[in-house]
C-alpha cells in the first residue's frame, strides 16, 4: 500500500516567521509534489522534484521553498510567512519512470496551514 | 495551455439516482486523464484514469468516466449514487512534465 506522510498534520504561525512542513514516502517513487488547496481553486502545485537533490518551480511559487534531501523526504518552507499562505497543503509522491500510464500520484492527508 | 475546468461547483443528488459530474479540458495533443475523490478532512484518492485506447475508463465504487475528444471532455458518471459518496471531485489532466493540472473541483452533496 503506497504512504505518505505529512508533518505536523496542523500548524499554527505568526506573520514573519518560519514555517517548515515536511513529507515522507515509502513508495520509492522519483517524483514528488507540494500543493495548495484552496476554496474555488482546487489544488495548485507549488514546487515538484525530480528525485533527490532536485526541485523545480510549479505554478505558484512565490513565497516557498522546497528542499528534497533524499528519495523518501520532500520538504516546504515558507521563509517568511504571510496570511495569505493560510491554506491546506498536500504532498504527493509518484513515479512515471513506465510512462504516462503509470503517473498516478499518491497523496497525503494534508497539513493545515494558519498564519496570525 | 493546459488547462481543466469543473464548471459545477457543486452537485446535489439523491440517495439512489445517477450522477454526471462534469469535466472540461485544455490540451494539443493526447491527454492523460484522472479522476480523483477527496473525503473530508483527507487527501486525494484515485477513482480512475483515462489514457488512450477505449473512451470510456471503469473506476472504483462503480465510477466510470467517459472520454470525447469532439467534445474536449471526460466526465463522471455513477448509476446509482449512495451516501457514502458525499464527497468533493477532482479531475485532473496529466502534462508532459508529469505533473497534474487540477480543476476547481465539485462537491457533491446526497439527499436521503
Amino acid at each position: 500500500e503506497a504512504a505518505v506522510t505529512q508533518s505536523p498534520r496542523n500548524k499554527v504561525a505568526v506573520t514573519g516567521g518560519k514555517v517548515t512542513l515536511s513529507c515522507n514516502q515509502t513508495n520509492n517513487h522519483n517524483n514528488m509534489y507540494w500543493y495548495r488547496q484552496d476554496t474555488g481553486h482546487g489544488l495548485r502545485l507549488i514546487h515538484y522534484s525530480y528525485g533527490a537533490g532536485s526541485t523545480e518551480k510549479g505554478d505558484i511559487p512565490d513565497g516557498y521553498k522546497a528542499s528534497r534531501p533524499s528519495q523518501e523526504n520532500f520538504s516546504l518552507i515558507l521563509e517568511l510567512a504571510t496570511p495569505s499562505q493560510t491554506s491546506v497543503y498536500f504532498c504527493a509522491s509518484g513515479d512515471a519512470t513506465g510512462g504516462p500510464l503509470y503517473a498516478e500520484q499518491f497523496f497525503g492527508p494534508g497539513t493545515r496551514l494558519t498564519v496570525l | 495551455a493546459q488547462s481543466v475546468t469543473q464548471p459545477d461547483a457543486r452537485v446535489t443528488v439523491s440517495e439512489g439516482a445517477s450522477l454526471q459530474l462534469r469535466c472540461k479540458y485544455s490540451y494539443f495533443g493526447t491527454p492523460y486523464l484522472f479522476w480523483y475523490v477527496q473525503y473530508p478532512r483527507q487527501g486525494l484518492q484515485l477513482l480512475l484514469k483515462y489514457y488512450p485506447g477505449d473512451p470510456v475508463v471503469q473506476g472504483v465504487n462503480g465510477f466510470e468516466a467517459e472520454f470525447s475528444k469532439s467534445n474536449s471532455s471526460f466526465h463522471l458518471r455513477k448509476a446509482s449514487v449512495h451516501w457514502s459518496d458525499w464527497a468533493v471531485y477532482f479531475c485532473a489532466s496529466l502534462s508532459n512534465y508529469n505533473v497534474l493540472y487540477f480543476g476547481s473541483g465539485t462537491k457533491l452533496t446526497v439527499e436521503p
